[in-house]
């Protein structure tokens, strides 16, 4: 298994456009996690799935942001318009049951000038 | 407000000596803690958990609930343990998981 797949690993662009960020999940994980991290606050929920549903997206910062899982393997954080504020690593993990060990993807770095 | 603090941003400590890094929890349900690490270039992965009480790489961490307190511990740091280190707390009443800003460890030669 090649584990929780990101895309891309690193995202520059400018202020104003639209970024899409990717993620699919390992094999047989019902849940899955949306993570933004951050030097000043660390590592912050914003939303996660369960079964390709949103349970809780209150970790979302603005309507700017949005996320969707049309079905078991697919996932995208999508930004738009971009900030640069926005600037951080954003990791997408998966996990089997809902308090099981979280497995991580390699993160995107985004960078929004 | 559920939180769980790392208080220490970076950790500095030489080969063989002991390390302590710091994890303070604010909930009011059952917790579950958990102690996620970071290696250069590498992804974020899973620790050790309480539960499992088990020793992983020559680290601990108890629960201590009177001190709300998930401290890791190793007697013996080695040069390998370098990494990004994450406490996370799992919360039963919302089923979330949230995490402490982080602790760098840097184990000089």
């Amino acid at each position: 298994d090649a584990g929780v797949i990101q895309s891309p690993r690193h995202e520059v662009t400018e202020m104003g456009q639209e970024v899409t960020l990717r993620c699919k999940p390992i094999s047989g994980h019902d849940y899955l996690f949306w993570y933004r991290q951050t030097m000043m606050r660390g590592l912050e929920l914003l939303i996660y799935f369960n079964n390709n549903v949103p349970i809780d997206d209150s970790g979302m910062p603005e309507d700017r942001f949005s996320a969707k899982m049309p079905n078991a393997s697919f996932s995208t954080l999508k930004i738009q318009p971009s900030e640069p504020r926005d600037s951080a690593v954003y990791f997408c993990a998966s996990s089997r049951t809902a308090n099981s060990p979280l497995h991580f993807g390699n993160g995107t770095r985004l960078t929004v000038t | 407000a559920q939180r769980v603090t790392q208080p220490e941003k970076l950790l500095s400590v030489f080969k063989g000596a002991p390390v302590e890094l710091k994890c303070n929890y604010s909930y009011s349900g059952s917790p579950e803690l958990f102690w996620y690490v970071q290696y250069s270039r590498q992804r974020l992965q899973l620790l050790l958990r309480h539960i499992s009480r088990e020793s992983i790489k020559g680290f601990t961490a108890d629960l201590n609930k009177g001190e709300t307190s998930f401290h890791l511990k190793k007697p013996f740091a080695q040069e390998e343990d370098s990494a990004m280190y994450y406490c996370a707390l799992w919360m039963d009443s919302s089923y979330k998981l949230i995490f402490g800003s982080g602790t760098r460890l840097l184990v000089r030669p």
